[in-house]
């Protein structure tokens, strides 16, 4: 596809559950990025992947919090026992990579994630 | 470490008026500096950034912003609101060294009132 896609666009879970969010970032794009955004609130950076370097998990909130990355494609953050407090909209965005400190964030519409 | 205030979670204008939303940031760098829109049941998508060169900095839909750095500031206008322009606005600075990740302000939510 043309953007970065988020699946699923709607999550629904009872506290305690895991759960995983998936992005697929535009093709060609090395850098990766997940971002919280709690309602009425900012965006709250999580996670940042680059290519092969090691990622920059400076974000997350808490160890039940994880994110992968396969290559230079997919990612899939996880939330392990949710928390009503992670209620949000969680955006992936993807970059052109290294030497591109100016290149633009492209989104995609996100995951709203409601833990009952 | 970087940091991004936005002055005013809601600004509210007539159609026709001038629009001015306030970005002030903090960085140990000089900075690249980046507005997003996101419109109602939509993505973030940008606005215009600043890198280097000119301060005056024009993007999509006839907005500007320009970059001033004595007053560290990248506050974003516009000369006559369109209804189309009602969405929530996010400034945000890539500025210190090994932080490649964006950073963005908690956003204003701009209203256009006809």
């Amino acid at each position: 596809g043309a953007g970065v896609s988020q699946s699923p666009s709607n999550k629904v879970t009872e506290k305690g559950k895991d759960v995983e969010l998936r992005c697929d970032p535009i093709s060609g794009h090395t850098a990766l990025y997940w971002y919280r955004q709690r309602l009425g609130q900012g965006l709250e950076f999580l996670i940042y992947f680059q290519g092969n370097s090691a990622p920059d998990k400076s974000g997350l909130p808490s160890d039940r919090f994880s994110a992968e990355r396969t290559g230079e494609s997919v990612s899939t953050l996880t939330i392990q026992r949710t928390q009503q407090e992670d209620s949000a909209v969680y955006l992936c965005a993807s970059s052109l990579g290294v030497g591109d400190t100016d290149s633009p964030l492209h989104f995609g519409n996100g995951t709203r994630l409601t833990v009952t | 470490a970087q940091s991004v205030t936005q002055l005013g979670s809601h600004v509210s204008v007539s159609e026709g008026a001038l629009v001015l939303l306030r970005c002030n940031y903090s960085s140990s760098v000089p900075p690249y500096l980046f507005w997003y829109v996101q419109y109602p049941n939509q993505g973030l998508q940008l606005l215009l950034k600043y890198t280097t060169g000119a301060t005056l900095v024009k993007g999509i839909n006839g907005f500007e912003a320009e970059f001033k750095k004595s007053e560290t500031s990248f506050h974003l206008t516009k000369p006559s609101a369109h209804m189309s322009d009602a969405a929530e606005y996010f400034c945000a600075v890539r500025g210190d060294t090994g932080r490649r990740a964006l950073t963005f302000g908690s956003g204003t939510r701009l209203q256009v009132q006809p």
